[in-house]
């Protein structure tokens, strides 16, 4: 069964920094391609980044270029995500998700997480 | 960035009913189109890719059509379990984005 489960959530001052992790298991990590996703209270989803199965691509959203920054160790089946200079703004339920087997025409965002709520106020 | 427009932003429906949500997206994306469905307080769940392949486990009820700009998602008869929110998502390119979501409501 695939399981991905999110932490590192919390409530963090404007400007202050967290790292969400999202652990897999369930499946071969290092051959799928992985997300995160938020969504504000109350607000529909966006999403704010990708990375490839190896690594060597990783994509953005403009909201969170330069301050956020994904990351991943396939030997820990661990996906990461560096968030910086956090603002009111940021405040949402994190998900990650994960991509099916990039091959034709597949799923994006097949499996996700519970998510985690990350709330950035003084 | 593309932009993903979901048509109605809510509706009202009976059990039982027909129901049809639409997608439009501001430039052509061919079939890479996806349809989620989310409950309040989870996590969004996989309905539809390619714009009509319905992911394992969805029932037949829930089907997609479209391609290029416009996009519909069909419930054939309403069940009590599908008055959720849906979202519509373009994964023809980065940044990914998704539509404002449909909310389906008990009438």
């Amino acid at each position: 069964e695939v399981q991905l489960v999110e932490s590192g959530g919390g409530l963090v001052q404007p400007g202050g920094s967290l790292r969400l992790s999202c652990s897999a298991s369930g499946f071969s990590f290092s051959n799928y391609d992985m997300n995160w996703v938020r969504q504000a209270p109350g607000k529909g989803l966006e999403w704010i980044s990708y990375i490839r199965d190896s690594g060597s691509t990783i994509y953005y959203a403009d909201s969170v270029k330069g301050r956020f920054s994904i990351s991943r160790d396939n030997a820990k089946n661990s996906l990461y995500l560096q968030m910086d200079s956090l603002r009111a703004e940021d405040t949402a339920v994190y998900f990650c998700a994960r991509d099916g087997v990039r091959s034709g025409t597949y799923p994006t965002f097949e499996y996700w997480g519970q998510g985690v709520l990350v709330t950035v106020s003084s | 960035a593309i932009q993903m427009t979901q048509s109605p932003s809510s509706l009202s429906a009976s059990v039982g009913d027909r129901v049809t949500m639409t997608c439009r997206a501001s430039q052509g994306i061919g079939n890479d189109l996806g349809w989620y469905q989310q409950k309040p307080g989870k996590a969004p769940k996989l309905l539809i890719y390619g714009s009509s392949s319905l992911q394992s486990g969805v029932p037949s009820r829930f089907s997609g059509s479209g391609s290029g700009t416009d996009f519909t998602l069909t419930i054939s008869s309403l069940q009590p379990e599908d008055f959720a929110t849906y979202y519509c998502l373009q994964d023809y390119n980065y940044p990914r984005m998704f539509g404002q979501g449909t909310k389906v409501e008990i009438k």
